[in-house]
């Protein structure tokens, strides 16, 4: 089975601060890891995807984030928070071997004050 | 092509009235999934479809429920005798099907059972 968990229903920082959104996983085998960002009454918008490329993985409006096997972690960043990055964000895992469906975390609301 | 649609984005219904949703994936896509959120939760995964085979059910998928996807192109997920428990954020996505490959999401149709 896997899972994931999100440490943490609720961050907030200052805007132009650093942006550390937490994201364990459990796979008994690699996974693909992925961060979505969803912002009120609407769908989930990728943001990055580990696939067993490179660790270290860019998205989209400058977040980034790490895939430490050691840690099972694939924790979130962004190095100077935005106004418009207020949203709530899910990581989430998949493997091939169940159809890539989706096993998401509870997620994290993210808080941004000027 | 302009993503994933869903139809209607918003749904009242009264206790015990049959729902019927509508999601037309990406053209290329061969996969296409339902998942449902409620408030302050990630999405659950429902039921997903290879082209117009569906191949897995969540146990969350009560006999209340059933989703098709008969051309393997647009599918629909109806609801019979809703409860209220059924109010949630009702998501599809698509994706091409290979290992690793991200979904795209649609916008939801909310369903709010009174």
């Amino acid at each position: 089975a896997q899972s994931v968990t999100q440490l943490g229903s609720h961050v907030s920082v200052s805007e132009g601060a650093l942006v550390l959104l937490r994201c364990n996983y459990s796979s008994s085998v690699p996974p693909y890891l992925f961060w979505y960002v969803q912002y009120p009454n609407q769908g989930l918008q990728l943001l990055l995807k580990y696939t067993s490329a490179a660790t270290l993985v860019k998205g989209i409006n400058g977040f980034e984030a790490e895939f430490k096997k050691s840690e099972t972690s694939f924790h979130l960043t962004k190095p100077s928070a935005h106004m418009s990055d207020a949203a709530e964000y899910f990581c989430a895992v998949s493997r091939e071997t169940s159809g890539s469906r989706l096993t998401f975390g509870e997620g994290t609301q993210l808080t941004v004050n000027p | 092509d302009t993503g994933v649609s869903q139809d209607p984005r918003h749904k009242i219904t009264k206790r015990g009235q049959n729902v019927t949703f509508r999601c037309d994936p990406i053209s290329e896509h061969n996969r296409l999934y339902w998942y449902r959120q409620t408030l302050g939760q990630g999405p659950e995964f429902l039921t997903y479809f290879q082209n117009e085979a569906q191949l897995e059910k969540s146990r969350l998928l009560s006999d209340r429920f059933s989703a098709e996807r008969p051309k393997g192109s647009f599918s629909t997920l109806e609801i019979q005798r809703t409860e209220q428990g059924d109010s949630a954020m009702y998501l599809c996505a698509s994706s091409p099907g290979q290992p690793g490959e991200y979904y795209t999401f649609g916008s939801g149709t909310r369903l709010t059972v009174v």
